[in-house]
């Protein structure tokens, strides 16, 4: 399997932009989380989806980001408008029911200008 | 007070050497305890994982965790150029939805 693979890897956009970013899970998987990371905070967690049902979006800081998983195979992560605090890397990353290990793609680091 | 603390070092050490990577937290609640590895510019992979007290041996790598005083450990015996990257314990109450991680300690293991 190729893993969990997002996109874009690098994204740098002007404050105000919206932002879309895309993962893939791993095929057959679960449960899928949405994490950011920064230097400050570490990873927390946005968001996360089990059966492409969200179920816990406590962490989403504020109505400018949205989450939504529209099957099995895909979930985007958009931010509108952005803002420069959201610059970070943020992580997606899945893993089966029933088994502990999370597995994270490579990350989408935003540079909101 | 954050929930889980963990000292971001950087930390350097020369080959071979016995690393000792640490975390305390706050919540009682926390069951399982887990440290991932993570490489610059990757995502994190998961190295151990622990169910409550207790240590875990895989390799060189060994976890500890103590909680009666809210204290886990990560040692890795004959270290590497290949183990420097950041390593981030993280735990939950319970499975492995809502993980909260330490902020990650920078290892640099030099020949």
């Amino acid at each position: 399997d190729a893993g969990v693979i997002q996109s874009p890897r690098h994204e740098v956009t002007e404050m105000g932009q919206e932002v879309t970013l895309r993962c893939k899970p791993i095929s057959g998987h679960d449960y899928l989380f949405w994490y950011r990371q920064t230097m400050m905070r570490g990873l927390e967690l946005l968001i996360y989806f089990n059966n492409n049902v969200p179920i816990d979006d406590s962490g989403m800081p504020e109505d400018r980001f949205s989450a939504k998983m529209p099957n099995a195979s895909f979930s985007t992560l958009k931010i509108q408008p952005s803002e420069p605090r959201d610059s970070a890397v943020y992580f997606c990353a899945s893993r089966l029911a029933g088994a502990g290990e999370l597995f994270f793609g490579e990350g989408s680091r935003l540079t909101v200008l | 007070q954050k929930e889980v603390e963990q000292d971001p070092g950087p930390l350097s050490v020369p080959e071979g050497a016995i690393v000792s990577l640490n975390c305390t937290y706050s919540n009682s609640a926390f069951q399982y305890f887990m440290w991932y590895r993570q490489y610059s510019r990757k995502g994190p992979e998961l190295l151990m994982y622990t169910y409550s007290s207790g240590n875990k041996e895989d390799g060189r790598f060994t976890a500890q965790v103590d909680k009666s005083s809210k204290y886990i450990s990560l040692f890795i015996r004959d270290s590497q150029p290949s183990d420097s990257a950041t390593y981030l314990c993280a735990m939950s109450p319970g499975g492995g939805n809502k993980l909260t991680f330490g902020t990650g300690t920078q290892l640099k293991v030099e020949l």
